[in-house]
């Protein structure tokens, strides 16, 4: 069984630039959420992805944007970046309906703005 | 507006010794709660959970334990090693179904 996978495992962007980060699910989940932590804090709920469309939101603006594929896969997106946008951006991946809340992470994504 | 609270960034432990995290909520809605490890440069792994029907819940060195008219939790590790120094994470599944995170605690087990 594949776990979660996060591409790209760096990067740095300018400020008011766009990005782009990718993730796999575990192979048999069909729900992605993804979080940002900030140094020092724990990880924020950004929001999740379910049979393609949103299911649920945290406190972020819309310039945060996701899309997820019928392969269970997910995109986060985010448009005009801020210095504060640094983080480490986590996915995980579940599967909705099992009661045991089984989400499993990747190991992020840091972004640096500069 | 901060609904599962870790107070203390930090605890150090001797090798052999009990460890005991501690994690506040505000949200009595809540019903099921979890503690996940976190080493460097990888992804948070889940440890143990405990539903809000129970009071405690033991997996080898791990214990859990949730008081709700208090709402807080506590995880026990007997004996800490120091390959158990990580950052710890309390986590409570919110009515849709998502993690609400702490803030974490550093501990360090010293050999």
């Amino acid at each position: 069984e594949t776990g979660v996978t996060q591409s790209p495992t760096h990067l740095i962007k300018t400020r008011g630039q766009q990005v782009t980060l990718r993730c796999s699910s575990q192979s048999g989940h069909n729900t992605v959420s993804w979080y940002q932590q900030a140094l020092g804090q724990g990880p924020q709920f950004i929001f999740q992805y379910y049979r393609e469309e949103e299911n649920g939101r945290g406190n972020f603006p819309p310039r945060f944007s996701g899309l997820q594929f019928p392969n269970y896969s997910s995109e986060l997106n985010v448009n005009a970046l801020e210095l504060d946008d640094s983080a480490l951006y986590l996915c995980a991946s579940s599967f909705r309906g099992q009661g045991n809340y089984g989400y499993t992470f990747g190991s992020g994504t840091r972004l640096t703005v500069v | 507006d901060q609904q599962v609270k870790q107070n203390s960034p930090s605890l150090s432990v001797q090798e052999g010794r009990i460890s005991i995290l501690n994690c506040d909520y505000t949200n009595s809605m809540f019903d099921y709660f979890l503690w996940y490890k976190k080493y460097p440069a990888e992804g948070p792994t889940f440890l143990i959970s405990i539903s809000s029907i129970k009071d405690k819940n033991e997996d080898g060195r791990f214990t859990v334990f949730l008081n709700k008219s208090a709402k807080h939790l506590s995880l026990h590790i007997v004996p800490s090693q120091p390959g158990d120094s990580a950052v710890y994470f309390c986590a409570a599944i919110n009515q849709g179904g998502k993690l609400i995170f702490g803030q974490g605690t550093e501990l360090s087990v010293k050999p």
